[in-house]
């Protein structure tokens, strides 16, 4: 399995503010993906992130508020622009592994704006 | 498009008894289906998935989940129930030729002592 490390893992934000999110994997990866859970939600799919092209974003996610870099086969950023209260929830980085379309998680981001 | 239903909120078990999560889909060609665990502020951990083969698939930490392409269900299943068992449990889909999982709402699971 591929072992994937967020930054921050907690932050309490100021509205109006922007953060950035790290994405770090063990292994080389074609697929990225940014999910985001709301409070007492399901998670949804805020973007799919391929080395070396633009982000494809989901319906209701736009690029100027969820910008994201991806520059090498390992390591992604997600940043949650002008942030408000709305955009409290836990931010997910995801990969597939290549191993019969098994998909991994991060541990999660939990940003909570005040 | 695809999509994933889990008809329970809440699934109350007590210890030792055996449990079961439901989850049904609904998508085009064969589906990838997946179960993942989420314990208090944690992320998401894989438990197990069907992509094709035997209906009933062993996973992670005891559990299994059976596979019933007639009634598009993929439940997930334990014969023994523990405490710490108790988490957040989400079914997700994958259609054919797609990467993108659509997820359930998720069931909590509570075993009690």
């Amino acid at each position: 399995s591929a072992v994937i490390s967020q930054k921050p893992s907690r932050d309490i934000c100021q509205r109006g503010t922007s953060l950035t999110i790290q994405c770090q994997v063990d292994s080389q990866v074609t697929m990225m993906f940014w999910y985001r859970q709301q409070p007492g939600q399901s998670l949804t799919l805020i973007a799919t992130a391929n080395q070396g092209s633009e982000a494809t974003y989901e319906s209701g996610f736009v690029i100027d508020k969820f910008p994201i870099s991806r520059p090498n086969l390992t390591f992604s950023t997600l940043t949650v622009s002008n942030m408000s209260p709305e955009d409290s929830s836990i931010y997910l980085c995801s990969v597939d592994s290549g191993q019969g379309n098994t998909i991994y998680f991060g541990e999660g981001s939990w940003l909570t704006v005040v | 498009a695809q999509s994933v239903a889990q008809p329970e909120d809440q699934v109350n078990v007590a210890e030792g008894n055996p449990l079961t999560v439901k989850c049904t889909y609904s998508v085009s060609g064969n589906p990838y289906l997946f179960w993942y665990v989420q314990y208090p502020n944690r992320g998401l951990q894989f438990l197990q998935k069907y992509i094709t083969g035997d209906n009933l698939v062993k996973g992670s930490y005891g559990f299994e989940a059976e596979f019933n392409k007639s009634q598009t269900s993929f439940h997930l299943k334990k014969p023994s129930a523990l405490v710490s068992d108790s988490a957040l449990y989400f079914c997700a889909v994958q259609g054919t030729g797609f990467q993108k999982l659509v997820f359930g709402t998720g069931t909590r699971l509570l075993v009690s002592p």
